[in-house]
């Protein structure tokens, strides 16, 4: 149990639509981050928000953006849907003081 | 640029059997260093961290990974599999002050009873 939850589990989208995924982390868990994780690859940085500013991103396109709350839960969301975001997102929270990140369950976004 | 390199793509190992999977960096300096350990279709979880001190490290679930700077290496090692290890490890990397893990592309291990 790592404290960290993401909802939905599963969800298959059309191409050109829009997206947004969620992630509720514990209380103190103030540092998020959104990985994308292709089939058969390891996970891939999307960007990081630290007191609900954004902290750093990965090689991803504007279209993926994100928001974190006070109440430490964040989203993370997709414009214009292409076939190559199929993949399993997965959020990652950081307690305050920690130094490793404790990882949500993953949403698998199908996109057809 | 930062990578991380799992050599191993698949591996199997008899139940019982000792494990090691390797995992090699390349950063400026000496990063922090982690394994997890992915269930199909799940999540991530944190098996062991090495940051600094003892290069030997213990983790959960009877796993240990031993850091070796001069071979720029951070294995994992477990001296005797159960079948219920089976499943994709990744090793990760992160720069002291850096925001974001850099995974290697995994190595699946497989079990044989």
């Amino acid at each position: 149990e790592t404290g960290v939850t993401q909802s939905p589990t599963h969800l298959i989208k059309t191409r050109g639509q829009q997206v947004t995924l969620r992630c509720s982390s514990q209380s103190g868990h103030n540092t998020v981050s959104w990985y994308q994780q292709a089939l058969g690859q390891g996970p891939q940085f999307i960007f990081q928000y630290y007191r609900e500013e954004e902290n750093g991103r990965g090689n991803f396109p504007p279209r993926f953006s994100g928001l974190q709350f006070p109440n430490y839960s964040s989203e993370l969301n997709v414009n214009a849907l292409e076939l190559d975001d199929s993949a399993l997102y997965l959020c990652a929270s950081s307690p305050l003081g920690r130094t490793e990140a404790f990882f949500g369950q993953g949403t698998r976004l199908t996109v057809v | 640029a930062q990578s991380v390199t799992q050599p191993d793509i698949h591996i199997t190992v008899s139940e019982g059997a000792s494990l090691e999977l390797r995992c090699n960096y390349s950063y400026g300096a000496t990063p922090y260093l982690f394994w997890y350990v992915q269930s199909p279709g799940q999540g991530l979880q944190l098996l062991l961290k090495y940051f600094s001190g003892d290069t030997l490290v213990q983790g959960i679930k009877g796993f240990e990974a031993e850091f070796k700077r001069s071979q720029s290496s951070f294995n994992l090692r477990k001296p005797s599999v159960h079948w219920s290890d089976a499943a994709e490890y990744f090793c990760a990397a992160r720069r002291e002050y850096g925001n974001k893990l850099v995974f290697g592309a995994g190595t699946i291990l497989r079990v044989k009873s």
